[in-house]
């Protein structure tokens, strides 16, 4: 699977929009970009998933760029329990292995 | 519905005893997957069940290191003789369907936090 490159840490007001940026260049053809979050001392928790077209669903949004070389995951309105550390994983189509790397730890701050 | 579950939620060990971890998936989850979580990092994968079958067993660390699923649902990871670089939490994650599918989303457990003494 490619590999991802996430910052390390991230600070976020609350309310405000959190843009977390993921570069995976190396990215193929039948590669989805998956994000993952994990709350302290919980277990991972899906958030979204794509392939090239951006993506939305109840939790964030999911825009990846047309040359699929990076993506960035939007919270909206982040709120103080989006507080976690939070995966951009590249997973192949019919793969099963789910590779986390370190990831970036967002905090949101009253 | 109810989500993974897994038992005990935390394990102290003596180093050199053996220890069981339990998984109980999402019910009629067909794939099954074990991560190890060490301190301050990401999950690594560990082993892949569909079904009763075990797929994948490339990332178990050792041969002290053995999980089942005899029944196709359940699952135990298993490690003998415990060491001090055992420590850390062990993640079950379970998904709707199989490889010959397209790539299943995994629900993960809370996980078990083993510590050896």
């Amino acid at each position: 699977d490619a590999k991802t490159t996430q910052p390390t840490s991230m600070d976020c007001a609350e309310g405000r929009a959190a843009n977390l940026p993921c570069n995976h260049s190396t990215i193929s053809g039948n590669e989805y970009v998956y994000w993952y979050r994990q709350i302290h001392s919980q277990g991972p928790q899906y958030i979204i998933h794509g392939l090239k077209n951006n993506e939305t669903n109840e939790m964030a949004s999911l825009i990846i760029t047309e040359d699929r070389k990076s993506s960035t995951l939007i919270l909206p309105h982040a709120t103080l329990r989006d507080t976690a550390v939070y995966y951009c994983i590249v997973r192949l189509l019919l793969g099963y292995k789910l590779s986390f790397g370190a990831g970036t730890t967002v905090t949101v701050r009253a | 519905g109810a989500g993974v579950s897994q038992s005990p939620r935390y394990k102290v060990a003596k180093r050199g005893q053996d220890v069981a971890l339990r998984c109980d998936p999402i019910s009629g989850h067909v794939s099954l997957f074990w991560y190890q979580q060490a301190l301050g990092q990401g999950p690594e994968f560990l082993t892949y069940f569909q079904n009763e079958a075990q797929l994948d067993k490339s990332g178990l660390p050792s041969d002290r290191f053995f999980a089942e699923r005899p029944e196709g649902s359940v699952s135990t990871l298993k490690i003998q003789r415990t060491q001090q670089e055992d420590s850390a939490v062990y993640l079950c994650a379970s998904s709707l369907g199989g490889v010959a599918g397209w790539a299943d989303t995994q629900y993960f457990g809370p996980g078990t936090r083993l510590t050896v003494l």
